[in-house]
């Protein structure tokens, strides 16, 4: 199982263009998000999936969409790339379990640099 | 609303030094909680988890217990290695409803030999 993989690795953009991050999982898993890492702040939920076909804002959502078209794929799409959103974009899934004991499994990131 | 408030680092020990990273939090209800590591590099991984009070979660010589008392879920290890360096985040996951997971600033820890 390749678990969670995330494309592209690195990308540098210029402000205004547009680009979309990837991700995928093999696990079969129902939840996905969308998290930012940036120094100093740990990480901040960006958008989520509780399943196919559905998605919701988190923590700071401006800026960004997602879909989540088939279930094993989750997109995040920057619209017109600004320079704060330089950042590193983790995307993790989980099972969903209830009773609040599910566990996240995080892809190896994506760099965003935005001149 | 829910929170997670875990020390600033970074921490600088030496090799098999005993580690304390502080964590408590804000929750309602019954939260689970959870230590992830994130090795330079790389995405975050599961280190050890609880999901209810005065459990013990354990992992690699690492120990957390859940203090419903103290709102806490302090990360220890007793000997500390070079390969420990990394960054440790706190998290919790509440039971009432909601999907997502709330996580601390993360710690950074270089272990020197």
């Amino acid at each position: 199982n390749a678990g969670v993989t995330q494309t592209p690795k690195f990308r540098v953009l210029k402000t205004g263009q547009s680009m979309t991050l990837l991700c995928a999982q093999d696990m079969n898993h129902e939840y996905m998000y969308w998290y930012r890492q940036d120094p100093g702040m740990g990480l901040r939920l960006i958008h989520y999936s509780v399943g196919e076909g559905t998605t919701a804002k988190g923590e700071v959502p401006d800026g960004y969409n997602v879909s989540r078209l088939k279930k094993q794929n989750f997109l995040l799409g920057l619209e017109s790339a600004a320079p704060s959103q330089t950042s590193v974009y983790f995307c993790a899934s989980s099972y969903g379990t209830s009773g609040g004991t599910d566990t996240q499994y995080f892809g190896p990131g994506t760099r965003l640099t935005v001149l | 609303g829910d929170s997670v408030t875990q020390m600033e680092g970074p921490v600088t020990l030496s090799e098999e030094a005993f580690l304390t990273i502080n964590c408590t939090y804000t929750a309602t209800g019954y939260p689970s909680l959870f230590w992830y590591v994130q090795y330079p590099g790389e995405g975050l991984q599961l280190l050890l988890k609880a999901t209810k009070a005065d459990d013990k979660g354990s992992n690699k010589g690492f120990e957390a217990t859940y203090r419903k008392e103290t709102t806490s879920f302090h990360l220890e290890k007793g000997s500390v290695q070079v390969s420990d360096s990394a960054v440790y985040f706190c998290a919790l996951r509440a039971t009432s409803g909601t999907y997502k997971y709330i996580f601390g600033t993360g710690t950074r820890l270089k272990v020197l030999a």
